[in-house]
């Protein structure tokens, strides 16, 4: 089974443009996860898609927005990108997340590592 | 009140011997426990999970969880170089989110 792939895997970009990420999950997988992973903050939450809803989101301005499409992929945009937004930005799947997926385990994808100058 | 947290280390054994990795957790509702390596420049993989109190063990690898010190803990019996990496404590909460701890720098030394 082919595992999470994201695309680009990596991208560089000044401050003030806009970007968008895209994750396809593992075969079967309903839930996709977007975190942000920097040195200095470690990886942190950005939201959760089921079923093309946002589920669950982090605390992130509103300038990262994501969404899902009916076969599960997802994509995540930043807009306005600041020098912050400089990181690795991971995506995960499960199969279904939530309440359901409590003790799911999620896989990440190899992550599209985003220069921001 | 940082949520998830873990020694940064770095955690420097040598070869052989039994590395331990802490962490701890504020969510008193957390329902489940996952422990991942990250290797330099790579993704999270997962190696272990735990959901009750108690040890559990996968070959060299032994998750300890205690909820009512909310602790969860990762010990790696036999270290061996190639167990160099940071391993990261993820918790899900009472809010079904996976928050993950900064990670700890293990460095096992031939």
């Amino acid at each position: 089974k082919a595992g999470v792939t994201q695309t680009p895997r990596y991208l560089i970009k000044t401050r003030g443009q806009q970007v968008t990420l895209s994750c396809s999950p593992i075969s079967g997988h309903r839930s996709v996860s977007w975190y942000q992973q920097t040195p200095g903050q470690g990886l942190q939450f950005l939201f959760e898609y089921f079923s093309e809803t946002q589920r669950n989101k982090g605390n992130f301005p509103g300038r990262f927005s994501g969404r899902q499409f009916s076969n599960s992929r997802s994509e995540m945009n930043v807009s306005t990108l600041e020098l912050g937004d400089s990181a690795l930005y991971l995506c995960a799947s499960s199969t279904s997340g939530g309440l359901a997926g409590s003790q799911e385990t999620q896989y990440f994808g190899p992550g599209t590592r985003l220069l921001v100058l | 009140q940082k949520e998830v947290e873990q020694n940064s280390g770095p955690l420097s054994v040598p070869e052989g011997a039994i590395a331990s990795l802490n962490c701890t957790y504020s969510d008193r509702v957390s329902q489940s426990f996952f422990w991942y390596r990250q290797y330099s420049g790579k993704s999270p993989e997962l190696i272990m999970s735990i959901y009750s109190n108690g040890d559990k063990e996968d070959g060299r690898f032994t998750a300890q969880l205690n909820k009512a010190s909310q602790y969860v803990s990762l010990l790696i019996r036999d270290s061996q170089p190639s167990d160099s990496a940071t391993y990261l404590c993820a918790v899900r909460g009472s809010n079904y989110k996976l928050t993950f701890g900064k990670g700890t720098l293990l460095t096992v030394n031939p």
